[in-house]
């Protein structure tokens, strides 16, 4: 159980266009999705969260016209990269929240999208 | 959510057990220790979690330290695959993982 999946796995873009990345779990209900970013050697930093039918809630220091987070469905969340730049490029990740097997919410991971932006 | 403290990297041999430390001496009550660990270039893969008591199974096994401030993951017998990055992160329930630096461990052959 607790299958995500996202898509693409890897892009590469041009300077100034926008990318999709789309994040879905497939065997079960997300009421909340997390969205992570990772620069090469770093750490996952959260982005945003989002909860269904809601307007997401960003971490400080990201911008929210950039990042566009829509969380339509319980299966479905969608990351958009507006007016991509090369310092976008990065490793990003959906985490979307999900009941664990000892009843306790559980947080699970996607396989991430790699953005090159050129 | 309380705060982790990893070393930065380890070596394991292959076949060895390998043993990851993690503080979290600020950790509160209802706070669970959990293990996460990041293969390169791929999302982050759940390893176990626990409470307060000792968890184990086929991944892994979790000791928790009986005042809750530290714990140890422990591979039993560590594989080339498990090299990867081990991240142990602390959280209540609030469902925000907080990712620290983790620690990157290289199982040698």
């Amino acid at each position: 159980g607790a299958v995500v999946s996202q898509h693409p796995s890897r892009v590469i873009c041009k300077s100034g266009t926008s990318v999709k990345i789309e994040c879905r779990s497939l065997d079960f209900q997300a009421t909340t999705m997390f969205w992570y970013r990772q620069f090469p050697k770093k750490s996952l930093m959260l982005m945003a969260t989002s909860n269904e039918g809601s307007k997401a809630t960003y971490e400080q220091g990201v911008e929210k016209d950039k990042f566009l987070i829509n969380h339509a469905s319980l299966t479905l969340s969608t990351l958009t990269v507006t007016s991509a730049h090369p310092e976008d490029s990065s490793f990003y990740i959906c985490s979307p929240l999900g009941l664990g097997e000892k009843g306790l919410y559980e947080q699970y991971f996607g396989p991430g999208t790699r953005l090159t932006v050129t | 959510d309380a705060k982790t403290t990893q070393p930065t990297s380890m070596d394991c041999a292959e076949g060895r057990a390998a043993n990851l430390p993690c503080n979290h001496s600020t950790i509160s009550g209802n706070e669970y220790v959990y293990w996460y660990r990041q293969i390169h270039s791929q999302g982050p893969q759940y390893i176990i979690h626990g409470l307060k008591n000792n968890e184990t199974n086929e991944m892994a096994s979790l000791i928790i330290t009986e005042d809750r401030k530290s714990s140890t993951l422990i591979l039993p017998h560590a594989t080339l695959r498990d090299t990867a990055v081990y991240y142990c992160i602390v959280n209540s329930g609030t469902y925000k993982y907080i990712f620290g630096t983790g620690t990157r461990l290289k199982v040698l052959a």
